[in-house]
């Protein structure tokens, strides 16, 4: 079975700060890991993907996060915040098959 | 082209009556996902659908909830009896898989908001 785990319902930061959002995950077999956003009143969007291979993977608009398999950990980093990036942001995780399990949300705010 | 395509936006029913959720894949994927969304929550898993078959309803909740896509491609959520907690955004998504270790990316619809009064 696989599970979830964002840490922190709200996070805010300073535009220009470096954006971390945490996200554990849970998982009896080698899991795909996903990051997704969603801006107000638009629905999800896939950010990135981990699937195999290189652990660090790059996303849309500057977004990266890295696989750690020790730590079962899937965080979400940005060097520099802008105020488009407020929204809210979901990690996610699928074993096999396609059945896909979302932590539930954490929503950046960023301030001017 | 087209995105995924859910119909109606917006339901407000009765508590005890039936409703009926729609969704229009992208044309072509083979799969099919239903997700709840309730306020401050992410999206909870119900059912997926590999063509018309239903892949994994493990996360329907009770057998209030049933889902059909008799054709392959649109698929309906129904509801019957409905519950004040059954209020929440129902997403649907769809993907080009067709096999299942395979990766590809789930396409999400807008979302119908389920109000049960």
């Amino acid at each position: 079975a696989q599970s979830v785990t964002q840490l922190g319902s709200h996070v805010s930061v300073s535009e220009g700060a470096l954006v971390l959002l945490r996200c554990n995950y849970s998982s009896s077999v080698p899991p795909y890991l996903f990051w997704y956003v969603q801006y107000p009143n638009q629905g999800l969007q896939l950010l990135l993907k981990y699937t195999t291979g290189a652990t660090l993977v790059k996303g849309i608009n500057g977004f990266e996060a890295e696989f750690k398999k020790s730590e079962t950990s899937f965080h979400l980093t940005k060097p520099s915040a802008h105020m488009s990036d407020a929204a809210e942001y979901f990690c996610a995780v699928r074993g096999r098959g396609l059945k896909t399990i979302f932590g539930a949300g954490t929503r950046l705010f960023v301030k001017a | 082209g087209a995105g995924v395509s859910q119909t109606p936006s917006n339901k407000v029913t009765e508590k005890g009556k039936y409703v009926e959720l729609r969704c229009d894949p992208i044309s072509g994927h083979t799969a099919l996902y239903w997700y709840r969304q309730s306020l401050g929550q992410g999206p909870e898993f119900l059912i997926y659908f590999q063509g018309t078959g239903a892949a994994d309803d493990s996360g329907l909740p009770n057998d209030r909830f049933f889902a059909v896509r008799p054709e392959g491609s649109v698929s309906t959520l129904k509801i019957q009896r409905t519950e004040r907690g059954d209020s929440a955004v129902y997403l649907c998504a769809s993907s080009l898989t067709k096999a299942a270790e395979s990766y590809n990316e789930q396409f999400f619809g807008p979302g119908t908001r389920l109000t049960v009064l």
